[in-house]
């Protein structure tokens, strides 16, 4: 089961930042935060992942508490083809748990 | 570097026959993933195989599904007899394995059952 609880979906209009929240209060210390989108039937796509301290790459910023229980996944300036479900994945750092479980996502859709 | 390749990426079989499909991971990744998506569903995971072991197929069907990953070539995830309810999108992804490493997944195979 998905250790992560995300809202159905979100809207946003195109150019403005998109900041897409996650819950996961029972991660653990050895567990970190992923975050994938997977637009329309296309194979999952990786956007970053953290442990505890903020990341930023070319795609998105992630913003994890300091306590670890949430995170945020933020998209600087949406634009119509980051319309998609974003999932937000805590994985154990490596053995044989360390599969991404899929939940069911958030699903974005970004307005004109 | 190329990504992930699946291949075939649309699979077509009768009720009954066996569907093989493939998945060659990136340069240098030891560590393959296999997830189904049903119509309308999510990913769901199948199982973990690094070269020459399966570590984890706590999400395989009990029957008619197998996969591999051998010491030279592609993983292969095998669905013999297959039936209807067997049709949908085959995902894999693969890993170097080491902490603090991303997943990157293929395209897909789209299984279809007649």
């Amino acid at each position: 089961d998905a250790k992560t609880t995300q809202p159905t979906s979100m809207d946003c209009a195109e150019g403005r930042a998109a900041n897409l929240p996650c819950n996961h209060s029972t991660i653990s210390g050895n567990e970190y935060v992923y975050w994938y989108r997977q637009i329309h039937s296309q194979g999952p796509q990786y956007i970053i992942h953290g442990l505890k301290n903020n990341e930023t790459n070319e795609m998105a910023s992630l913003i994890i508490t300091e306590d670890r229980k949430s995170s945020t996944l933020i998209l600087p300036h949406a634009t119509l083809r980051d319309t998609a479900v974003y999932y937000c994945i805590v994985r154990t750092r490596t053995g044989a748990n360390s599969k991404l479980t899929f939940g069911k996502g958030i699903t974005l859709s970004v307005r004109p | 570097n190329a990504g992930v390749m699946q291949n075939p990426r649309h699979l077509v079989r009768r009720r009954g026959q066996e569907a093989r499909l493939r998945c060659s991971p990136m340069k240098g990744h030891s560590h393959v993933y296999w997830y189904r998506q049903l119509p309308e569903e999510g990913l769901k995971f199948m199982v973990y195989l690094q070269k020459e072991n399966i570590i984890d197929e706590s999400g395989m069907p009990k029957e008619r599904f197998s996969a591999e990953f051998p010491k030279e070539g592609p993983s292969i995830l095998r669905i013999q007899q297959v039936v209807r309810g067997d049709s949908a999108a085959y995902f894999c992804a693969s890993s170097p394995g080491q902490e603090n490493t991303e997943a990157f997944f293929g395209q897909g195979t789209r299984l279809t059952v007649v």
